[in-house]
């Protein structure tokens, strides 16, 4: 069973800190990796993609990828309380079209 | 942008009720997606499509059946509606393959079936 384990937390981090979020995957087929971002009672948000290891950076937002470890983590900068959200971590299915997706992490950035 | 649209953003039906949800994206997207999300089970994939006709069952497909006859247009179908199928419904597309993984997702629809 392909799986993307995330720490449902929550993270609580203080106004302007960075918020570390975390993920591991289990299937090494695969190459591609995303971060999505919920707001409560919203629909997922695509907000970072990440398909060579090492740093991608957007914004306040770095992705980071080690495929040697199976393991993506997201870096948020200067958090605001706008962030405050439950972040998915996915990983693409291998040969298949799919993502396989994490339960969520919930960030509470605290003012 | 991509833009997926979903027809209902909130739906009570009754038990036993057939339900259609319906997905529309506007960007020949090739995939197509049905999840639920329910508190603590994370996004469920239902089904999708990777052609028009044509279809995949996902993790948790039954009591569900899904028809995509357009290209833009894909549509979850409850035959006979339950409580257990109380939850959110979430529509998403993509490109293809490669690195055209990346989902956009509808809206959603919250669905109470009493």
């Amino acid at each position: 069973q392909k799986e993307v384990e995330q720490n449902s937390g929550p993270l609580s981090v203080p106004e302007g800190a960075i918020a570390s979020l975390n993920c591991t995957y289990s299937d090494r087929v695969s190459q591609s990796f995303f971060w999505y971002r919920q707001y409560s009672g919203k629909s997922p948000e695509l907000i970072m993609s990440i398909y060579s290891n090492g740093d991608k950076e957007d914004g306040r937002f770095t992705a980071q990828l080690n495929k040697a470890s199976q393991y993506v983590s997201l870096l948020i900068r200067d958090s605001q309380p706008s962030d405050s959200a439950t972040y998915l971590c996915a990983a693409d299915g291998g040969a298949t079209n799919k993502l396989i997706f994490g339960t969520g992490t919930l960030l509470a950035v605290q003012p | 942008d991509v833009k997926v649209t979903q027809s209902s953003r909130y739906l009570v039906k009754r038990t036993g009720e057939k339900v259609f949800l319906e997905c529309v994206q506007d960007m020949d997207h090739e995939n197509m997606f049905w999840y639920r999300q329910d508190p603590g089970l994370g996004l469920r994939l239902i089904y999708f499509s990777y052609d028009v006709k044509m279809k995949e069952k996902g993790d948790i497909p039954e009591g569900y059946s899904v028809s995509r006859e357009k290209k833009e247009r894909f549509s979850l179908i409850l035959e006979s509606a339950s409580t257990n199928q109380t939850s959110m419904y979430l529509c998403a597309s993509s490109e293809g393959t490669g690195e055209a993984y990346e989902q956009y997702f509808g809206p959603g629809t919250r669905l109470t079936v009493t």
